[in-house]
């Protein structure tokens, strides 16, 4: 099964600071994604990526950005959060070579911007 | 677009009753159907996986079929515990990306002993 880990698992930012979210999984997934997570809307896709240095965005990607310097590795960045990014986000990974489509979520980013 | 709607935003239980959640998709072509459960203070993770190959999917006592007829993949489970408290998203692959997933809202369930 993918392991994927993210860090930090809170954070407290303030209103128009930079944010940086890390991801990191350690089974060769092709695929990786990001989500967030509030109460009502279920998961909503913000950025993915298929391949290093590579990102594509998703169904939310404004005020979002999204890095992928090698394929173990993708962060979600927040140029200047917004109390409405408040949220808990969860990055995911997946596997295409399968056919499977199943997503291996991390356990979540906890952000709160005040 | 493809859509996911889960109309129950929770459902309340007592031990040892039967489970029911609804699902219904919208989508133009016949996608793979997912059913993923997300414990407290956990990221989802996959409880059962269905394509239009299999029909139907078994996973630890839950049940969900895919029925092209009516658009829909319930899932359902005998007999429910208080360990299955939990939040359950529908979701399926889009038409336009296969990798990519349409979640529903999720449905809350508490049970209670």
């Amino acid at each position: 099964e993918a392991a994927v880990t993210q860090s930090p698992r809170s954070k407290v930012a303030v209103t128009g600071g930079k944010v940086t979210l890390s991801c990191h999984q350690t089974n060769n997934h092709d695929y990786m994604y990001w989500y967030r997570q509030d109460t009502g809307h279920g998961l909503r896709l913000i950025h993915y990526s298929y391949v290093a240095d590579s990102t594509e965005k998703g169904d939310i990607p404004d005020g979002y950005k999204a890095s992928r310097p090698s394929q173990e590795n993708f962060s979600l960045i927040l140029e200047l959060a917004s109390l409405s990014q408040t949220a808990v986000y969860f990055c995911a990974s997946s596997d295409a070579r399968t056919g499977g489509y199943e997503q291996y979520f991390g356990p979540g980013t906890r952000l709160t911007v005040l | 677009g493809d859509s996911v709607t889960q109309k129950q935003g929770q459902v309340t239980l007592s031990e040892d009753d039967f489970l029911f959640i609804n699902c219904t998709y919208s989508t133009t072509t016949y996608p793979t159907l997912f059913w993923y459960v997300q414990y407290p203070g956990q990221g989802p993770q996959l409880l059962l996986k269905v394509t239009t190959a299999n029909n139907k999917g078994i996973s630890r006592g839950f049940e969900a079929t895919y029925d092209k007829g009516t658009t829909s993949f319930h899932l359902q489970k005998a007999s429910v515990q208080e360990s299955d408290s939990a939040v359950y998203f529908c979701a399926l692959t889009q038409t336009s990306s296969g990798q990519k997933l349409v979640f529903g809202q999720g449905t809350i369930l508490k049970v209670y002993l």
